[in-house]
């Protein structure tokens, strides 16, 4: 059964950093495109950040502060965030895409990222 | 990159159909056929419906159809039931080789 599931989350205070890790199971991570979406409290999605092979894409608004990786000898998919402000606290998911990359078939639970001083 | 512009709100009696769009821009909807629509239950992550503006990932209902015409895609459901009661997205591929998602929309079933 494919799974990701995430962690890392936390308060963290504004300029500060945290890096979010999402362990996948039931595929191989290297082998499919993976993103990032965040959901702020009762707000709608936004896509963040994606990665397929080794190309990397980000939103405007996390473009420079937000790096997204991945660990193939771990299955393990990874966002590090820095220069954190208010406006990225939110409920991050990491999803995988469908064999085409073109949508999110699989998607985590989410962790929880909050960003106050 | 702006969201993708969908109605708050749609609703339904058990039975109907109803229609939720989806309005982007020649750079993003209108370019390609890269829409996707997702379905969120309070509480839930996202669930894929809808991939490649038409196409169904295995398991989900027939009920639930894609189109798009121009920059305005469109998410169908058909025999509307009382668990379809939930918060549907659409997103796109764009033109910066990004994603968009649009707004959401809430379909409450009366």
């Amino acid at each position: 059964e494919v799974q990701v599931l995430e962690s890392g989350g936390g308060l963290v205070q504004p300029g500060g950093s945290l890096r979010l890790s999402c362990a996948a199971s039931g595929f191989t991570l290297s082998t499919y495109a993976m993103g990032w979406v965040r959901q702020a409290p009762g707000k709608g999605l936004e896509w963040v950040s994606g990665i397929n092979g080794p190309t990397t894409y980000y939103a405007d608004s996390v473009k420079g502060r937000f790096t997204i990786s991945r660990d193939n000898s771990k299955n393990t998919l990874f966002l590090q965030m820095n220069s954190l402000r208010v406006e990225d606290t939110a409920l991050y998911y990491c999803a995988k895409y469908v064999t085409e990359g073109t949508a999110l078939e699989s998607w985590g639970q989410g962790t929880l990222v909050t960003v106050s001083s | 990159q702006s969201a993708l512009t969908q109605p708050a709100s749609v609703s339904g009696s058990p039975g109907q159909s109803i229609t939720i769009s989806c309005t982007g821009t020649s750079s993003d909807v209108g370019a390609y056929n890269y829409v996707s629509w997702y379905q969120q239950h309070p509480g839930k992550a996202p669930k894929l419906l809808i991939y490649d503006v038409t196409n169904r990932p295995s398991g989900v209902s027939n009920r639930f159809s894609g189109s798009k015409s121009g920059n305005t895609a469109s998410l169908t459901i058909s025999g509307l039931r009382a668990e379809d009661e939930a918060d549907y997205y659409c997103s796109s591929f764009t033109a910066s080789n990004t994603r968009v998602f649009g707004g959401g929309t809430k379909v409450t079933v009366l």
